[in-house]
């Protein structure tokens, strides 16, 4: 069946311009969480959504980040004014259950000049 | 604080060589531990999940096992297929539900 899905797959922006990243997670699939893997860094956990509600987004790094999803599904990560430390491959996840195992799109490749 | 640790960083291994990747893990109240594999490029690609110590899970030529304090992979006669890089992650028992990742351990097997 399908995947998550993840869009675009690279994007390279301009620091200081406003990026937005969307996720896709397998239907049915309730609970879904965004991620962020820098060079040399483990995942780092940014933001968790429990159908449209997000209950934790302790993770996000600064207020440039926020993120929403509609209809319980989709979800877009929007990253305001850019910065050059931004750069990483952000990951979206999405699991049945919140205590099950999380499925990972493939990423989306950000780079920031 | 919740911490995971991988070891080691980097391993090659010949084809054939069996061996063993260890993740250390300190959480309070584990819900659950995790392997994914992630070959460059690519997501992670979930593997196995471990929820009490004393348990086991394989798949092909691995299996994951679990104490309190630690997992091990162990890798049996791998190929050259078996190439990435390992995660672990361990979930702990808020209401997050959040995976905190180690930096995993990169396998190459050469033939």
């Amino acid at each position: 069946g399908a995947g998550v899905s993840q869009s675009p797959s690279n994007k390279v922006t301009e620091k200081g311009k406003d990026v937005e990243l969307r996720c896709d997670p397998i239907s049915g699939h309730t609970a879904l969480y965004w991620y962020r893997q820098s060079l040399g860094q483990g995942l780092e956990f940014l933001i968790y959504f429990q159908g449209n509600s997000a209950p934790d987004k302790s993770g996000l790094p600064s207020d440039r980040f926020s993120a929403e999803r509609t209809g319980g599904s989709v979800s877009t990560l929007t990253i305001q004014r850019t910065q050059q430390e931004d750069s990483a491959v952000y990951l979206c996840a999405s699991s049945l259950n919140p205590s099950y195992e999380q499925y990972f799109g493939p990423g989306t490749r950000l780079t920031v000049t | 604080e919740d911490q995971v640790t991988q070891s080691p960083e980097a391993l090659r291994l010949q084809e054939g060589e069996s061996s063993s990747l260890n993740c250390s893990y300190t959480v309070s109240g584990l819900r659950g531990l995790f392997w994914y594999r992630q070959d460059p490029g690519k997501g992670p690609e979930f593997l196995f999940t471990l929820y009490s110590a004393g348990e086991e899970k394989e798949k092909e030529r691995l299996k994951a096992t679990l104490t309190k304090k630690e997992s091990f992979l162990h890798i049996t006669a791998p190929k050259p297929e078996d190439s990435a890089t390992y995660l672990c992650a361990v979930q702990d028992g808020g209401a997050t539900n959040k995976l905190i990742f180690g930096t995993g351990t990169l396998l190459a097997v050469q033939p």
